[in-house]
């Protein structure tokens, strides 16, 4: 069975950093690229970005909205997606969802990052 | 960036009718590269729909997709009560990705 559980949500003050965590089985997540999606309170889904597998370097994509500040990493021994956050704003609040592949076919429940004084 | 708009933002129907939601495309694009994800509060989203048409391991046939271009639909027939949900369109295949504002579904 296939899981995401993502980890490491919580309040934190704006300029500060955050390092999210995806933890997840039932696949082989070296063949997977992993993205990032939030949810802002009461909003739609937004699109982070993501990483690509190691066949294809690595290399990640970002939005707009998170670009120079969020930075995607992963681990493949471990099965484990990151995100590290910098420099968050109060509109960075929401909760973020780890998913997998290109088409998002499986999703975690989401971690919940409040970015308050 | 493409940008999608989904329409309408709610639609209000009683089980057994059947839905017709509507995501259009501010540029053309493949719907190779357009998902439909249902999103129920507190839950993580759903795949439906990957490749503008292809029904998701599992998701029953009441739930079909179709379009191309700008112009991208999905249709619920047969209206269950679990199907009432927020509904989201979703483009990815080319950076940047981007998910329509969703519809809600609601009895």
């Amino acid at each position: 069975e296939v899981q995401l559980v993502e980890s490491g949500g919580g309040l934190v003050q704006p300029g500060r950093s955050l390092r999210l965590s995806c933890r997840t089985s039932g696949f082989i997540f070296g063949d997977y690229s992993m993205s990032w999606v939030r949810q802002a309170p009461g909003k739609g889904l937004e699109w982070l970005g993501f990483i690509r597998s190691k066949a294809y370097e690595e290399k990640t994509e970002y939005a707009a909205s998170v670009k120079g500040r969020f930075t995607f990493s992963r681990d493949d021994s471990r099965g484990i997606a990151y995100v590290e956050m910098s420099h968050l704003k109060t509109e960075d609040t929401g909760v973020y969802f780890c998913t997998r592949g290109r088409t998002s076919d499986f999703w975690g429940q989401g971690t919940l990052v409040t970015v308050s004084t | 960036e493409i940008v999608l708009t989904q329409s309408p933002g709610t639609l209000s129907l009683s089980p057994g009718e059947s839905a017709t939601l509507s995501c259009r495309a501010s540029q053309s694009f493949s719907g190779d590269y357009l998902g439909w994800y249902q999103h129920k509060l507190g839950q993580a989203p759903r795949l439906l729909i990957y490749s503008g048409s292809r029904n998701a391991p599992g998701i029953p046939d009441r739930f079909s997709a179709y379009g191309s271009g700008t112009e991208f639909t999905l249709t619920i027939s047969r209206l269950e009560p679990e199907d009432f949900a927020v509904y989201y369109c979703h483009k990815y295949g080319s950076a940047p990705y981007t998910f329509g504002q969703g519809t809600k579904l609601e009895i």
